[in-house]
């Protein structure tokens, strides 16, 4: 069965500075990882995929996440900070045949003027 | 396109009491799925139906119940309220590009709004 674990529960960032959220999985088998956000009061939405193509994914908004198999980490990052990048973001995985997510439970990044 | 709806956005219940949550696509995806977030917790899957006419229980599926009414749309009823089911609501829908709509683990789901349910 797939999991997916997130590290830190809030992270806080100057505007300009680097974004990094973590993100590992635990498969028994090779897993399909994904990031999305949620803005304020609103659902969630894509911002990138793995689906074993290219392990460095880029997405949405200038973020992109690195595939390592050797760390089984899928973390997410984007250069320069901006203010509307303060969000929740959650990770979430899943393997072949299977189209049920599981997700992490979510990194509040906040974004300091 | 609207994507996917819910209603209402917002519920506050007594503990007892039932209502139905509802969703609904214009996207043509089979998969529909319902989940609850709570804090700390990330999004846990209450249901989901597969295609129109099937449902399937998810992790948390106690208290709830479902019902596809057509292709789109899913609904998510609380027969009997209880405060452990005060919660944001989601519901979600897959994109599936191939020729007869069998989802597969790399589609995308589409969210919802959410429905914020309080019940005291």
């Amino acid at each position: 069965a797939q999991s997916v674990t997130q590290l830190g529960s809030h992270v806080s960032v100057s505007e300009g500075a680097l974004v990094l959220l973590r993100c590992n999985y635990s498969s028994s088998v090779p897993p399909y990882l994904f990031w999305y956000v949620q803005y304020p009061n609103q659902g969630l939405q894509l911002l990138l995929k793995y689906t074993s193509a290219a392990t460095l994914v880029k997405g949405i908004n200038g973020f992109e996440a690195e595939f390592k198999k050797s760390e089984t980490s899928f973390h997410l990052t984007k250069p320069s900070a901006h203010m509307s990048d303060a969000a929740e973001y959650f990770c979430a995985g899943t393997n072949f045949g299977n189209e049920k997510l599981t997700f992490g439970t979510g990194t509040r990044l906040t974004i300091i003027p | 396109n609207a994507g996917v709806t819910q209603t209402p956005k917002f519920q506050v219940l007594k503990t007892g009491q039932s209502m139905t949550l509802q969703c609904a696509q214009d996207m043509n995806h089979n998969s529909m799925y319902w989940y609850r977030q709570d804090p700390g917790m990330g999004l846990r899957l209450i249901y989901y139906s597969a295609s129109e006419g099937t449902t399937d229980k998810g992790e948390v599926p106690n208290g709830y119940n479902v019902s596809r009414l057509n292709k789109r749309e899913f609904s998510l009823r609380l027969e009997s309220a209880a405060p452990s089911q005060t919660s944001v609501y989601f519901c979600a829908s897959i994109e599936t590009r191939r020729r007869y709509q069998v989802p597969r683990a790399t589609d995308t789901q589409y969210f919802g709004p959410g429905t914020r349910l309080t019940v005291l």
